[in-house]
């Protein structure tokens, strides 16, 4: 099994741009999830899908945040527009008949 | 709230030099506590999962337990490889999402 993919692995971009992280889950699991990890508050979670429905997004700081989950093999997250604050490394993870999450190896995001 | 607290911060150990790291918890209902180690540069990686009070789980030098307030996670004759951080997670009974800690952050000298 080829794990979780995430792409791109690293995306610099500038303030106010728009910026879509991708996700490609372990086939067969039915749980994603969202994460941003950064120094200061260590790993949060964003927002989780079961079979391709959003069920929490509390985590998900503004509306400058959006994830989608069009089918069971693929899941974005936009952030438009893009503020310096938004840098950290971004993980997706997912998760089957156990409740183990496997994680991606993350997008890190730098916003300049 | 949940909350996970995980001490040291940070650990610097000899090579072969026994040690534990503790995390402590406080959740409404466990369903599970999780340990994961996590490389520069990488995303987290699942190590175990204890669900009861009384549990304890081996994989080469790490040993990890539970009790109904804490975690530890033991490591016998550490080598450098070991060294990573290490976090614990949490997941509240009825609910699918972790809380994690902050970690604790292991150097193994040679």
């Amino acid at each position: 099994d080829a794990g979780v993919i995430q792409s791109p692995r690293h995306e610099v971009t500038e303030m106010g741009q728009e910026v879509t992280l991708r996700c490609k889950p372990i086939s067969g699991h039915d749980y994603l999830f969202w994460y941003r990890q950064t120094m200061m508050r260590g790993l949060e979670l964003l927002i989780y899908f079961n079979n391709n429905v959003p069920i929490d997004d509390s985590g998900m700081p503004e509306d400058r945040f959006s994830a989608k989950m069009p089918n069971a093999s693929f899941s974005t997250l936009k952030i438009q527009p893009s503020e310096p604050r938004d840098s950290a490394v971004y993980f997706c993870a997912s998760s089957g008949l156990t409740y183990e999450q496997f994680f991606g190896p993350g997008t890190r995001l730098t916003v300049l | 709230e949940d909350q996970v607290t995980q001490s040291p911060e940070a650990l610097r150990l000899q090579e072969g030099e026994s040690s534990s790291l503790n995390c402590s918890y406080t959740v409404s209902g466990l369903r599970g506590l999780f340990w994961y180690r996590q490389d520069p540069g990488k995303g987290p990686e699942f190590l175990f999962t204890l669900y009861s009070a009384g549990e304890e789980k081996e994989k080469e030098r790490l040993k990890a337990t539970l009790t109904k307030k804490e975690s530890f996670l033991h490591i016998t004759a550490p080598k450098p490889e070991d060294s990573a951080t290490y976090l614990c997670a949490v997941q509240a009974a009825g609910a699918n999402n972790l809380f994690f800690g902050t970690g604790t952050r292991l150097t193994v000298i040679p």
